[in-house]
């Protein structure tokens, strides 16, 4: 059974202090993982698609990399609005199977 | 990004009654649709996918009787709780990918509460 297993659960930061999320996967054919941000309330937003081991990619403060076995997502010099739960998703065949994601709050 | 509406926000419903969600993909064509459902401080679980014009495929557990996905256009799927009981409040979520896409674009949840 494909297992998505993201940590920690709860992550609080102050401003400007970096960080780093992990989502370690176990599937058979994976076609891509992914990262989303989910703010309460809301429904999650695309944040990077990963397809290989070794791939990298990068939007504002945020960076994404995959190896075989697991995925980071981290956080350079975080801002308070940086606030929100960390989704991470892996795409076997069609589907989305989502990890429990992390609560990240970060203090002024 | 492509974007997703989903329609209402949030409704409130007497137990007995149906309920229908609506997700449209404004500005792409969407080829598959699903709906997840999320409980406090839990991930989201996928309840069905739908494509364009079939019937709707359910995840193990989940009742298509009660949970009823029409997806009639490339831009429109409903998704109807039928005869809601309070177990059924929850927060639902739909997505959408389009052809060629492997990213899935969520629309901006519907949290429903049977009282």
């Amino acid at each position: 059974e494909d297992q998505v297993t993201q940590s920690p659960e709860a992550l609080r930061l102050q401003e400007g202090e970096s960080s780093s999320l992990n989502c370690s996967y176990t599937v058979s054919g994976l076609r891509g993982l992914f990262w989303y941000r989910q703010d309460p309330g809301k429904g999650p937003e695309f944040l990077f698609t990963l397809y290989s081991a070794g791939e990298e990619k990068e939007k504002e403060r945020l960076k994404a990399t995959l190896t075989k076995k697991e995925s980071f997502l981290h956080i350079t010099a975080p801002k308070p609005e940086d606030s929100a739960t960390y989704l991470c998703a892996v795409q076997v065949n069609y589907k989305l199977s989502f990890g429990a994601g992390t609560t990240v709050t970060v203090r002024a | 990004g492509a974007v997703v509406s989903q329609h209402p926000s949030w409704v409130i419903c007497k137990s007995g009654t149906s309920v229908k969600i609506e997700c449209r993909s404004l500005d792409f064509q969407a080829t598959t649709m699903f709906w997840y459902r999320q409980f406090p401080k839990q991930s989201l679980m996928l309840m069905a996918t739908s494509n364009e014009g079939s019937k709707a495929t359910y995840e193990q557990g989940v009742e298509k009787d009660k949970f009823l996905i029409n997806h009639a256009s490339l831009t429109l799927s409903t998704l109807t709780v039928t005869s809601a009981h309070p177990e059924d409040s929850s927060f639902y979520i739909c997505s959408a990918t389009g052809t060629g896409n492997t990213e899935a674009f969520f629309g901006q949840g519907t949290r429903l509460t049977v009282v």
